[in-house]
């Protein structure tokens, strides 16, 4: 079956511009995660929704960064005033609910690779 | 809290070789431990994961992990290396249920050599 899209594939941007970043999970899974990849930083956590619950923002490194979740499916990471440092591999993943003693694995997208210049 | 330490940024081993990638975490809950592989330009695809039941994991692509709880560790092994399998590895540790935010480690990229 289909797997976690993600769109585009490459993005290159100026600094201060806006961008925003796509992510279809997939089909029945309610949870999607956001996470970055960086040279300096490795892997980190960013965002998580579950449903309709609040999301867990707790991972976004400043107020610049938001994403919502339409529908519970697509969601959308918003990047405002893009700076040299948002330059990363945005990674999203979506599973089954999480909890009832298992741990659902988190299946992951191929990644947007956002370049601000 | 949870960490995840990976014990060498660089792994090289011989076509046919043993391959050990380590991996050491610190976890505050039972932690639930995962070892994932990205190829290039790819996003990241689970190996193995454990979540308390048998100590000794076996994944795909003939890869196995033990949980060592008096050593903290989650190494991963694979008795005979492929070229396929020259990729980088994340380790990654949860505490699981409500706690599902994965924590990895700086990741190792394994290269295979004829």
């Amino acid at each position: 079956g289909a797997g976690v899209s993600q769109s585009p594939s490459n993005k290159v941007t100026e600094k201060g511009k806006d961008v925003e970043l796509r992510c279809d999970p997939i089909s029945g899974h309610t949870a999607l995660y956001w996470y970055r990849q960086s040279l300096g930083q490795g892997l980190e956590f960013l965002i998580y929704f579950q449903g309709n619950s609040a999301p867990d923002k707790s991972g976004l490194p400043s107020d610049r960064f938001s994403a919502e979740r339409t529908g519970g499916s697509v969601s959308t990471l918003t990047i405002q005033r893009t700076q040299q440092e948002d330059s990363a591999v945005y990674l999203c993943a979506s599973s089954l609910p999480p909890g009832g003693g298992s741990q659902e694995t988190q299946y992951f997208g191929p990644g947007t690779r956002l370049l601000v210049l | 809290a949870q960490s995840v330490t990976q014990l060498g940024s660089h792994v090289s081993v011989s076509e046919g070789a043993l391959v050990l990638l380590r991996c050491n975490y610190s976890s505050s809950v039972p932690p639930y431990l995962f070892w994932y592989v990205q190829y290039p330009n790819q996003g990241l695809q689970l190996l193995l994961k454990y979540t308390s039941a048998a100590t000794l994991v076996k994944g795909i692509n003939g890869f196995e992990a033990e949980f060592k709880k008096s050593e903290t560790s989650f190494h991963l092994t694979k008795p005979s290396a492929h070229m396929s399998d020259a990729a980088e590895y994340f380790c990654a540790v949860s505490g699981g249920g409500s706690n599902y935010k994965l924590t990895f480690g700086k990741g190792t990229l394994l290269t295979v050599n004829p």
